[in-house]
């Protein structure tokens, strides 16, 4: 079974300074990673996703990820955090489906979530 | 092209009380999966359906009950409502390796 851990409910950095989330996870199986972000009263969106090949992973917005294997650790990283940054990030992943297809957007395992506010 | 909906947006319910959710999937997406997402928590997995059939179902109460349509759309049903089945309920449409989440239904029970 996939778990996600995610640690620091709470992260409060400035304008212009490093924004470092951090996830770690656990899975029987190769992992797919996936880090979210939901702005208050809206849905989840896709900031980037590890699958397989290059273990460090860019997405939208400026943000990044790096997968390694020993560490069983996906953080999330943007160098210089905007105010708009501010958010929920929740990190996922995801498990193998049992039955075929073998698809692999089965469940989503989540984080307990990592409220980021970002000060003037 | 439109992501995926969801309907209601908002919806209150008193203890006892059934409710369907309904969503629709981006076109061309055969998946559709139901999340809970309780205030201050990460969702968790409900259901997944693919191609009409139950694929996968989390750990929740057989007061809840899920169907796909042949137009993939997808409605989610909870019986005898209980307190502590007000959250926020996501649903996603999902193509190969992603998940495309809509905006949610926002259940209150009193």
């Amino acid at each position: 079974a996939q778990s996600v851990t995610q640690l620091g409910s709470h992260v409060s950095v400035s304008e212009g300074a490093l924004v470092l989330l951090r996830c770690n996870y656990s899975s029987s199986v190769p992992p797919y990673l996936f880090w979210y972000v939901q702005y208050p009263n809206q849905g989840l969106q896709l900031l980037l996703k590890y699958t397989t090949g290059a273990t460090l992973v860019k997405g939208i917005n400026g943000f990044e990820a790096e997968f390694k294997k020993s560490e069983t650790s996906f953080h999330l990283t943007k160098p210089s955090a905007h105010m708009s940054d501010a958010a929920e990030y929740f990190c996922a992943v995801s498990e193998k489906g049992k039955s075929l297809p073998l698809i692999r957007d089965y469940k989503l395992s989540f984080g307990a979530g990592t409220t980021v506010t970002v000060r003037a | 092209d439109a992501g995926v909906t969801q309907s209601p947006t908002h919806l209150i319910k008193t203890r006892g009380q059934h409710v369907t959710l309904r969503c629709s999937p981006i076109s061309g997406h055969k998946s559709v999966s139901w999340y809970q997402q309780v205030l201050g928590q990460g969702p968790q997995f409900i259901f997944q359906y693919y191609e009409k059939e139950e694929r996968g179902r989390g750990n929740f109460p057989d007061r809840f009950s899920a169907r796909q349509f042949p137009n993939y759309s997808s409605e989610l049903n909870v019986n005898a409502l209980l307190l502590g089945d007000s959250a926020l309920y996501l649903c996603a449409s999902s193509y190969y390796n992603e998940q495309f989440f809509g905006p949610g239904t926002r259940l209150t029970v009193l």
